[in-house]
């Protein structure tokens, strides 16, 4: 089974409606990020959080909001989506126990088109 | 705060042939970088990484790089590549352990049979 897991894996979805993407992971990691991939932009981190009560704000927030439910559990809202939030999705997790030499885990990503 | 430049968009290159994949980080007093492969149709993973020591480093698949602090360089080698290699690369780097990753915007690596 994947240590990171992404829900949907793809999602076709209209301007105006809310989405919710969601992560889960097993890794016991305390440390977990959403970035986009958008094709010639590389990724981009949206939101972070490096504990459950923490929640960081990325390079491009805007649009977009988190939720920390668990340590295992981090989601991302589109409130109202527009089409160009269209863009690959990905979550990833980290152990702050090691400290620099954290590797970020990424999850499969999710698809996400706005029409 | 830190920024990468990944210099190619694209290399194609012929496959046994090697190939050099160039990234360039801006400067700081200390780093820690990263490189990252993504096939296609899946999420990234680490291929290898410096945090500090020897300033050539080993990774997987045969892949290797070299911390160059004078140039804020970090480029990506192999001696010879396979079609399996095709794939895109993202060279990333952190200043601290508590902040994230900052990614290039990727190379894309094809081989050419």
């Amino acid at each position: 089974d994947a240590d990171v897991t992404q829900t949907p894996r793809n999602r076709i979805t209209k301007t105006g409606k809310r989405i919710m993407l969601e992560c889960s992971q097993t890794k016991g990691h305390d440390r977990m990020y959403w970035y986009r991939q958008d094709p010639g932009l590389g990724l981009r981190l949206i939101y972070y959080s490096f504990d459950v009560k923490d929640i960081n704000k990325g390079e491009i927030s805007d649009g977009y909001s988190v939720s920390r439910q668990a340590q295992a559990k981090f989601s991302l809202s589109l409130e109202s989506a527009i089409p160009n939030q269209t863009a690959l999705y990905f979550c990833a997790t980290s152990d702050s126990g090691q400290g620099f030499r954290d590797e970020q885990f990424f999850g499969p990503g999710t698809r996400l088109t706005v029409l | 705060a830190q920024s990468v430049t990944q210099l190619d968009s694209q290399v194609p290159v012929f496959e046994e042939a090697p190939v050099e994949l160039r990234c360039n980080y801006s400067s700081s007093v200390s780093v820690y970088l990263f490189w990252y492969v993504q096939y296609p149709n899946q999420g990234l993973q680490l291929l290898l990484k410096y945090l500090s020591g020897s300033t050539l480093v080993k990774g997987i698949n045969g892949f290797e790089a070299e911390f160059n602090k004078s140039q804020t360089s970090f480029h990506l080698r192999k001696p010879s590549v396979h079609i399996s290699d095709t794939a895109e690369y993202f060279c990333a780097v952190r200043d601290s352990g508590n902040t994230p990753l900052v990614f290039g915007k990727g190379t894309r690596l094809s081989v050419i049979a």
